[in-house]
């Protein structure tokens, strides 16, 4: 079945540091790819998402490419700041048939950036 | 825009009891809505797929009696948690998608305690 890694967290990073979160799945077919961003005490928000390989989702200065060859998406951001801090999830969408529209997540990535 | 809310927020019940939690998209019709489960420092577990009209679907190894879920309307869908136990603690998050689009938008979430 589908099923999606991400890279373990907790990451931990300074103010204006440059920031990559592994994503790599398995599926089949051509699934739809999203991250997700959960702030805390607030419910997962998408942040970007890519349709098809070699779209770039791109949002809030945060940039993921779907790349097919390696089965990846991560998610990289030039310059994190301290409101980035959240749990970040990589998740993919089935391609069709009974799988249509069902996510399958990540185990999520906590990030905490510093001042 | 896409906006899907939840009631309660959050809940403390007794074991033995029944609690029910709804699901809300407020602007958009919304034919299908997914039910997740989300343990503390975990991922997203899909419970059940919520077709307006029609019987869920639901994921292996989650009991349909134990979790009803009811699709009443194009905006509403609730999940009730029966004979609610220690064990079902838990933050329940649903979503929900436009036809038109492959994108699931969260409701905030839900944290239910079973004492």
């Amino acid at each position: 079945g589908d099923s999606v890694t991400q890279m373990e967290g907790p990451v931990t990073l300074s103010e204006e540091a440059f920031l990559t979160i592994n994503c790599t799945y398995t599926a089949t077919g051509y699934p739809s790819l999203f991250w997700y961003v959960q702030y805390p005490g607030e419910g997962l928000q998408l942040l970007l998402k890519a349709t098809k390989a070699d779209d770039k989702g791109s949002n809030k200065g945060f940039e993921a490419t779907y790349r097919k060859e390696t089965t990846s998406f991560h998610l990289e951001k030039g310059s994190v700041q301290v409101s980035d801090s959240a749990v970040y999830f990589c998740a993919l969408s089935g391609a069709g048939g009974t799988s249509y529209g069902k996510l399958t997540f990540g185990q999520g990535t906590i990030l905490t950036v510093h001042p | 825009g896409a906006v899907v809310s939840q009631h309660p927020s959050w809940v403390i019940c007794k074991s033995g009891t029944s609690v029910k939690i709804e699901c809300r998209s407020l602007d958009f019709q919304a034919t299908t809505m997914f039910w997740y489960r989300q343990f503390p420092k975990q991922s997203l577990m899909l419970m059940a797929t919520s077709n307006e009209g029609s019987k869920a679907t639901y994921e292996q190894g989650v009991e349909k009696d134990k979790f009803l879920i009811n699709h009443a309307s194009l905006t509403l869908s609730t999940l009730t948690v029966t004979s609610a136990h220690p064990e079902d603690s838990s933050f329940y998050i649903c979503s929900a998608h436009p036809r038109t689009s492959d994108t699931q938008y969260f409701g905030p979430g839900t944290r239910l305690t079973v004492l």
